[in-house]
């Protein structure tokens, strides 16, 4: 159980261009979802937390206007890296909170996102 | 501000041997959960353990135990027996009850010897 899913996996794009990523808790309904962004070896870095039906909270120094998020539904979210760049390329993990299980956070495989 | 420090950018251990990786942390809040994940070269995040701060006995995962010392705010991950499927990045992380955000040290790099 407790199972999240990222989709795509990788993804390649022109510079200039739009580009979504979907999370979706599969077995469990999620209150809250959150992005992060990870550098080569280095930590995740939260870039927004969302809860279900109401506006993204974004970290400071993230971009809202090109980091869109929305989580319509308690099973899925999305981000789309808006006007993508070379320096948006990275990898972005999703994870998933219900305060039904343990109250604990499960993540996504990750996405893996290369800007040409 | 609550931080988590991991001290150790890179250890390294022999296969079946044990190996304690650090963490220590700052919070002024009394009642958080601390954990630690494994990310392999996979990169998928995976839980290894996790401790209840209200909780005086150290949680325990089959070869996985930890050395939680709430007064000094210490949180260390001990690997018993250790197997070549344990190299991984493994991540120290503080839960934010207020907001259930996790914040993150900086991650060790564990390498198994075989």
């Amino acid at each position: 159980g407790a199972v999240v899913s990222q989709h795509p996996s990788r993804v390649i794009c022109k510079s200039g261009t739009s580009v979504k990523i979907e999370c979706r808790s599969l077995d469990f309904q999620a209150t809250t979802m959150f992005w992060y962004r990870q550098f080569p070896k280095q930590s995740l870095m939260l870039m927004a937390t969302s809860n279900e039906g109401s506006k993204a909270t974004y970290e400071q120094g993230v971009e809202k206007d090109k980091f869109l998020i929305n989580h319509a539904s308690l099973t899925l979210s999305t981000l789309t890296v808006t006007s993508a760049h070379p320096e948006d390329s990275s990898f972005y993990i999703c994870s998933a909170r219900s305060p039904y299980i343990l109250d604990e956070q499960f993540f996504g495989p990750g996405t893996r996102l290369t800007v040409l | 501000a609550q931080t988590v420090t991991q001290s150790q950018p890179e250890m390294s251990v022999q296969e079946a041997e044990t190996v304690t990786l650090s963490c220590t942390y700052d919070t002024s809040e009394s009642d958080y959960y601390l954990f630690w994940y494994k990310q392999p070269p996979s990169r998928q995040m995976i839980l290894v353990i996790r401790q209840e701060a209200y909780k005086q006995q150290n949680a325990t995962e089959n070869r996985f135990s930890v050395n939680f010392q709430k007064a000094a705010k210490s949180f260390s991950l001990k690997i018993s027996d250790s197997q070549l499927g344990d190299a991984a990045m493994y991540f120290c992380a503080l839960h934010r009850d207020s907001n259930y955000q996790l914040i993150w040290g900086a991650g060790t790099k564990l390498i198994i010897k075989p």
